[in-house]
């Protein structure tokens, strides 16, 4: 059974800081990986991918990838209220059609 | 750019109705098309996808069906709702070099 874990959260950091939410994959085979951003009641946003070992920097977020220990991270540097939403982490392996998602982590940011 | 639609945007049937929720996707040919339903306060559950017209795959047995009658065109039916198939009924696309996908607007069906 291929999974994507996340901690359910809720993460709360302050207005600035740095917040870091982190995604573990089982299937080594994985070879592109995504994070979404769900407000509540709304569809799901692609704000990342990331296929390639290290980091890809757009903005304030920072996606980074370690294939070798099958982790996947997203920082948001200084983080704002109008981030507070759930983040989803999604896998796809290659020769397949099917994302793997995982439950997301609720993220709140302290004005 | 490219766009999908997802309507209705909200809809409440009772308990053996049937449903019709409709998907197209503009500015693409021959996406892959997903069909997503996600229950209050969960993840996100892969009903069906499409790699052609025909094509459908089923990821989950249950009274739902699926059906791609155009290339940009997915459509999520049922003869005969449950309960338990309330919840946020999101359509995807895919088909960029990268694999991105992208989400519809979404459905909130309420089934009483």
């Amino acid at each position: 059974q291929k999974e994507v874990e996340q901690n359910s959260g809720p993460l709360s950091v302050p207005e600035g800081a740095i917040a870091s939410l982190n995604c573990t994959y089982s299937d080594r085979g994985s070879q592109s990986f995504f994070w979404y951003r769900q407000y509540s009641g709304k569809s799901p946003e692609l704000i990342m991918f990331i296929y390639s070992n290290g980091d890809k920097e757009d903005g304030r977020f920072t996606a980074q990838l370690n294939k070798a220990s099958q982790y996947v991270s997203l920082l948001i540097r200084d983080s704002q209220p109008s981030d507070s939403a759930t983040y989803l982490c999604a896998v796809i392996t290659s020769g397949t059609y099917k994302y793997i998602f995982g439950t997301g982590t609720r993220l709140k940011v302290l004005a | 750019s490219q766009t999908i639609h997802q309507w209705p945007a909200t809809l409440v049937q009772p308990v053996g109705s049937p449903l019709s929720l409709e998907c197209t996707v503009e500015g693409t040919s021959n996406p892959n098309l997903y069909w997503y339903r996600q229950a209050a306060g969960r993840g996100l559950q892969l009903l069906f996808y499409s790699v052609g017209i025909g094509q459908i795959s089923s990821e989950v047995p249950q009274n739902l069906s699926a059906s791609r009658p155009q290339d940009r065109q997915f459509i999520l039916s049922s003869k005969k709702l449950l309960l338990s198939d309330s919840g946020f009924y999101l359509c995807a696309w895919s088909g960029g070099l990268d694999y991105e996908q992208y989400f519809g607007p979404g459905t909130r069906l309420t089934v009483t």
